[in-house]
């Protein structure tokens, strides 16, 4: 079963636009909330991670933001560039390991 | 440095037989993971292990052995595969548990 859910599952936006892309998830053990970015046959690769005594992390133009309360966390994409069309996961710790959400497909139009 | 790497890249298994995919990283990292990937079902984990001698299931176990005899190495192992394990496969390592993992580039079964 998913621990971690995400939406939406796939997304368009026109360059230069937001992108959103949400995650929930259920009890964890300690916070840590890693995004990873899978372009076509390649391995996912580490975006941005949270560790949330913060609500929100920015680098450059990907954020995370963090809401302990409601359990979830989102990343957004300011200024979307054709360059970011790729899959996003989000990701959660469940005891020793780590669980992934199901991936959102992204599409940035020129 | 090479990171993660994984072979075969791609593979294609006649159902019941078996096969080793391999995995080895060159970071001297502890953390190692097995994943799979099916559409719309995101990073599936296998088994993981977090050092040499000790290996752990995940969410999807069934049908696939793992052990981890050095810290660099981590085959993963199917007995007898099933057209049910047609999947990409990543392998993952981390210096410290959860924290940023490096995954390999995946390879891609077929079985038929």
């Amino acid at each position: 079963q998913q621990q971690v859910k995400q939406s939406p599952q796939s997304l368009i936006v026109q360059k230069g636009g937001i992108s959103i892309i949400n995650c929930a998830y259920e009890n964890t053990a300690f916070d840590y909330f890693p995004w990873y970015q899978q372009f076509p046959g390649k391995g996912p690769a580490l975006l941005i991670a949270i560790r949330p005594d913060v609500s929100e992390k920015k680098e450059g133009r990907f954020t995370i933001s963090f809401n302990k309360s409601a359990k979830q966390f989102s990343l957004h994409i300011m200024d979307s560039q054709p360059g970011d069309s790729a899959t996003y996961f989000c990701a959660a710790p469940h005891g020793n390991d780590m669980r992934f959400g199901a991936g959102t497909r992204l599409t940035v139009k020129p | 440095n090479a990171g993660v790497t994984q072979t075969p890249k791609f593979q294609v298994l006649k159902t019941g037989q078996s096969m080793t995919l391999q995995c080895a990283q060159d970071m001297n990292h502890e953390y190692m993971s097995w994943y799979r990937q099916d559409p719309g079902m995101g990073l599936r984990l296998i088994h993981y292990s977090v050092g040499a001698g000790i290996t752990d299931q995940g969410e999807v176990p069934n049908g696939y052995n793992v052990s981890r005899s050095t810290t660099e190495d981590f085959p993963l192992r199917l007995l007898s595969a099933a057209p049910s394990q047609t999947s990409v496969y990543f392998c993952a390592s981390s210096d410290s548990g959860l924290w940023g993992y490096t995954f390999g580039s995946g390879t891609r079964l077929t079985v038929v």
